[in-house]
C-alpha cells in the first residue's frame, strides 16, 4: 500500500532563517498533497496544498514544491517566526484517504 | 458555519463501558473520517465514510464500529472499552478526496 516517509523528525532553526521538510511517498497515482500544522494541544490546520498537475505553489512565507518522477515534495517555511513553532505532518492522496506522514516537530530558537 | 463539531470533548471510561463520539459538519461534505492520535504520534484511520449510507475500515478499527446514517453526522462506538483505547480522537471531513481536511477540535478519551 501507500507510505509516505517525512524528514526530519525534528528540525531545531533560528528564528528568521528557513525551514525545509521533506516527504517521499510511493504511490504514483497520488495527485494531492497536503500540508497541516498542529500547535500543541490543537486539531491539525491545513496550510497549504498542491496538485500533482502543479509543481509549486506559495502562500506568503510558505512554499510547497513537487517532483512526481521522484514521488517527493517539500514545504519550506521563510523568515521563520516563534508562531511557527508546531508539528507538522504531510500526507498524500491515495483510494479516498490521505497517507500521512509520521510529522515533523518544527522548533524556533529565539 | 460552525465547520465540525465533536462531542463530547472530554469522556472518562471504565474499562468494558460503551460510548458512541458524534461528529456533525454543516458544510455538505461527502466523506468523513475518523482518526486518534496518541501522545506524541501521528494520525492513525480508524473508520472512514464516502457518503451516507457507506463506511470503510482504516488502519486501526478493531474495537471500534461507525454508521453515517445521515450525511451531516458519523458516529464512532466503542463497544468495550479497553485502555489501550486511552487516546484523543479527531473527526474530519472533506468534499472528495482531492480537497483538504476540516478537523474538529477532537476528544479526549480515558479509559481506566
Amino acid at each position: 500500500g501507500e507510505n509516505v516517509e517525512q524528514h526530519p523528525s525534528t528540525l531545531s532553526v533560528q528564528e528568521g532563517d528557513s525551514a525545509v521538510i521533506k516527504c517521499t511517498y510511493s504511490d504514483s497515482a497520488s495527485n494531492y498533497f497536503p500540508w497541516y500544522k498542529q500547535e500543541l494541544g490543537k486539531r491539525p490546520q491545513l496550510i497549504i496544498d498542491i496538485r500533482s498537475n502543479v509543481g509549486e505553489k506559495k502562500d506568503q512565507r510558505i512554499a510547497v514544491t513537487l517532483n512526481k518522477t521522484a514521488k517527493h515534495f517539500s514545504l519550506h517555511i521563510t523568515e521563520t517566526q516563534p508562531e511557527d513553532s508546531a508539528v507538522y505532518f504531510c500526507a498524500a492522496s491515495s483510494n479516498y484517504q490521505l497517507i500521512w506522514g509520521a510529522g515533523t516537530k518544527l522548533i524556533i530558537k529565539p | 458555519n460552525a465547520g465540525v463539531t465533536q462531542t463530547p470533548k472530554f469522556r472518562v471510561l471504565k474499562t468494558g463501558q460503551s460510548m458512541t463520539l458524534l461528529c456533525a459538519q454543516d458544510m455538505n461534505h461527502e466523506y468523513m473520517y475518523w482518526y486518534r492520535q496518541d501522545p506524541g504520534m501521528g494520525l492513525r484511520l480508524i473508520h472512514y465514510s464516502v457518503g451516507e449510507g457507506t463506511t470503510a475500515k482504516g488502519e486501526v478499527p478493531d474495537g471500534y464500529n461507525v454508521s453515517r446514517l445521515k450525511k451531516q453526522n458519523f458516529l464512532l462506538g466503542l463497544e468495550s472499552a479497553a485502555p489501550s483505547q486511552t487516546s484523543v480522537y479527531f473527526c474530519a471531513s472533506s468534499p472528495d478526496s482531492l480537497y483538504g481536511y476540516t478537523f474538529g477540535s477532537g476528544t479526549r478519551l480515558t479509559v481506566v
